[in-house]
């Protein structure tokens, strides 16, 4: 069964302090993984989409990279504003629908 | 275009109510698709349409929920008898056939069932 894991649930950041978000997929025949950021209240809103290993997008402070079984989302130098959900997505049975992990919580404070 | 569009924002029933959300998609997209998201979880797939036609159901999707996209253009997702294990923010998407840049969701429609 297609399945994404996300770590961690929740990851708390000083202004400034890079780190990483992970993504573990296991799916049969990777289409896309995508990331999203969903503010509370809101719908997730898109970020990237990767479709093969090695492959890199950046946009500002973000960085999207994905290998054979993951994807990482490196934050560098983030900023109160980056506070969010970030979201992992994969396609699951052709392009019908995308499962989604459970997400990681990030909180930058200043 | 302003994107997908779901009406209302926010519904607060009685259990036993039935209610019904909208959700206009982007209008050069011929998918639409919707999902439930519960606090702490990712959003989890309910059902699609290509068109007017619904291709796939999921199994969360019980006989109290049914969806129509009449003539291909808005979609309605109905719950009857509501349940409080309903409560949840009902997201709507939509993409084009070649799905492969992803979906645009719309803000949600979030459900409390008292």
């Amino acid at each position: 069964e297609d399945q994404v894991t996300q770590s961690p649930e929740a990851l708390r950041l000083q202004e400034g302090e890079s780190s990483s978000l992970n993504c573990s997929y296991t799916v049969s025949g990777l289409r896309g993984l995508f990331w999203y950021r969903q503010d509370p209240g809101k719908g997730p809103e898109f970020l990237f989409t990767l479709y093969s290993a090695g492959e890199e997008k950046e946009k500002e402070r973000l960085k999207a990279t994905l290998t054979k079984k993951e994807s990482f989302l490196h934050i560098t130098a983030p900023k109160p504003e980056d506070s969010a959900t970030y979201l992992c997505a994969v396609f699951s049975g052709g392009y019908n629908k995308l499962i989604f992990g459970a997400g990681t919580r990030l909180a930058v404070h200043p | 275009d302003t994107g997908v569009s779901q009406d209302p924002r926010h519904k607060i029933t009685k259990r036993g109510q039935n209610v019904t959300f909208r959700c206009d998609p982007i209008s050069e997209h011929n998918r639409l698709y919707w999902y439930r998201q519960t606090l702490g979880q990712g959003p989890e797939f309910l059902t699609y349409f290509q068109n007017e036609a619904q291709l796939e159901k999921s199994r969360l999707l019980s006989d109290r929920f049914s969806a129509e996209r009449p003539k291909g253009s808005f979609s309605t997702l109905e719950i009857q008898r509501t349940e409080q294990g309903d409560s949840a923010m009902y997201l709507c998407a939509s993409s084009l056939a070649n799905a492969a840049d992803g979906y645009t969701f719309g803000s949600g429609t979030r459900l409390t069932v008292v």
